[in-house]
């Protein structure tokens, strides 16, 4: 079966600091990858999704970045948090039905 | 860019009650998620459906494609219901089905 890993589960970081999250997907090949971020009090929005390795389609224009090295590998990064960075962030992917499956999520906190 | 809209935004039941959550929607769609998201944030995928009724143990989901509307049913509701319930959808009918809009999520709680 599928399964998806993110990590850190939670992370607290000073403004300007940089930020890696990784995220894997087991069981599937060639899956659709989507980073989305949940700020407090909000719902969801879509901030990168990938098709394959190294395909990125940015939806909101910010100082985050994704990259995509692997097939089931999914990367989220920063050179400089800002404070509206902070929220919790969702790692998804999905197959050919485009039913999303989403990680566990990790919080991030800028102070 | 499809809108989506969820209602009630608060829902407070008390245990056994029969829960409606409804969603609408403003461009057609292939198909609408329903997603419960739990007080961890932890998200699970409840329901993808394109058409009629989907059922699952205790909920329902059911969708009509002409009105733009759906909802999501929950009977004989337990204080283990209580969570947030997103539907999202397509963001645009010419776009990827990959690309979702969600609404902003219906806070249930049930009351022993």
């Amino acid at each position: 079966s599928q399964t998806i890993h993110q990590w850190p589960a939670t992370l607290v970081q000073p403004v300007g600091s940089p930020l890696s999250l990784e995220c894997t997907v087991e069981g599937t090949s060639n899956p659709n990858l989507y980073w989305y971020r949940q700020a407090a009090g909000r719902g969801l929005q879509l901030l990168f999704y990938s098709v394959g390795i190294g395909q990125i389609s940015s939806e909101v224009p910010q100082n985050l970045s994704a990259s995509r090295p692997q097939d089931r590998q999914f990367i989220l990064s920063s050179k400089k948090l800002l404070l509206s960075d902070s929220g919790f962030y969702l790692c998804a992917w999905s197959g050919p039905t485009n039913e999303q499956f989403f990680g566990p999520g990790t919080r991030l906190t800028v102070l | 860019k499809n809108e989506v809209e969820q209602s009630p935004q608060n829902l407070t039941a008390q245990e056994g009650e029969f829960i409606t959550i409804n969603c609408s929607y403003s461009v057609g769609i292939s198909a609408l998620h329903w997603l419960q998201q739990h007080p961890g944030g932890g998200i699970v995928s409840l329901f993808m459906l394109s058409s009629g009724k989907k059922k699952h143990g205790r909920l329902i989901a059911t969708i009509n494609i002409q009105e733009k509307h759906s909802s999501l049913h929950i009977t004989a509701s337990h204080p283990r219901d209580s969570a947030v319930y997103i539907c999202a959808v397509p963001s645009s009918i010419t776009g990827s089905a990959r690309q979702l809009t969600f609404g902003s999520g219906t806070q249930l709680t049930v009351l022993p």
